[in-house]
């Protein structure tokens, strides 16, 4: 069974630009979070989603935005990068009513 | 809402000594506990879980926890460590929600490194 995949691993972008990152869940899994992890802030909360629509959303601009599909494949977006918005972001899984998250190795974005 | 304290945000252990790292929460709300590990460039590896019901829940890798609700702490424990244990260790809490929502609440992480 193949677990969450995020994808890119790794990007570099300009300040000012957007990005938009992508998390494709385990098969059968509904429900999608996403979390930024910086040094500085540690582990944090942006978002939840669940048949397409967001259930849950934490405390960031909204610069921050994501979605889900049908297939439950996830993107979330950032705009107008700015150099704090560099971490990794990890994308998590679950199934409906589960309490157990499941994480994908993350894309580590870098804002120069 | 909820919030994590882990008490160390470092642990020097030597080779198959014991080694405990603490974790506190606090919630006005029943909540799911939970432990995850982090090595250099990955993701986050569930290594237990209490959910309900035997307050002692044992995990993968040897790793062990305890839920003490009086104290609102859940501390991993394992009796000897491995070189290859070292990594960073999350303490994560979600609160009791119905149709089961993802809101993990991470505190700081304990970075456990392990000496020969």
């Amino acid at each position: 069974k193949a677990g969450v995949t995020q994808t890119p691993r790794y990007l570099i972008k300009t300040r000012g630009q957007q990005v938009t990152l992508s998390c494709s869940p385990i098969s059968g899994h509904r429900s999608v979070s996403w979390y930024q992890q910086t040094p500085g802030q540690g582990l944090q909360f942006l978002f939840e989603y669940f048949s397409e629509t967001q259930r849950n959303k934490g405390n960031f601009p909204g610069r921050f935005s994501g979605r889900q599909f049908s297939n439950s494949r996830s993107e979330m977006n950032v705009s107008t990068l700015e150099l704090g918005d560099s971490a990794l972001y990890l994308c998590a899984s679950s199934l409906r009513g589960a309490a157990e998250a499941f994480f994908g190795q993350g894309t580590r974005l870098t804002v120069v | 809402a909820q919030s994590v304290t882990q008490l160390d945000s470092q642990v020097p252990v030597f080779e198959e000594a014991p080694v405990e790292l603490r974790c506190n929460y606090s919630s006005s709300v029943s909540v799911y506990l939970f432990w995850y590990v982090q090595y250099p460039n990955q993701g986050l590896q569930l290594l237990l879980k209490y959910l309900s019901g035997s307050t002692l829940v044992k995990g993968i890798n040897g790793f062990e926890a305890e839920f003490n609700k009086s104290q609102t702490s859940f501390h991993l424990r394992k009796p000897s460590v491995h070189i290859s244990d070292t990594a960073e260790y999350f303490c994560a809490v979600s609160a009791n929600l119905i149709q089961g929502a993802q809101k993990l609440v991470f505190g700081q992480g304990t970075r456990l490194t392990i000496n020969p």
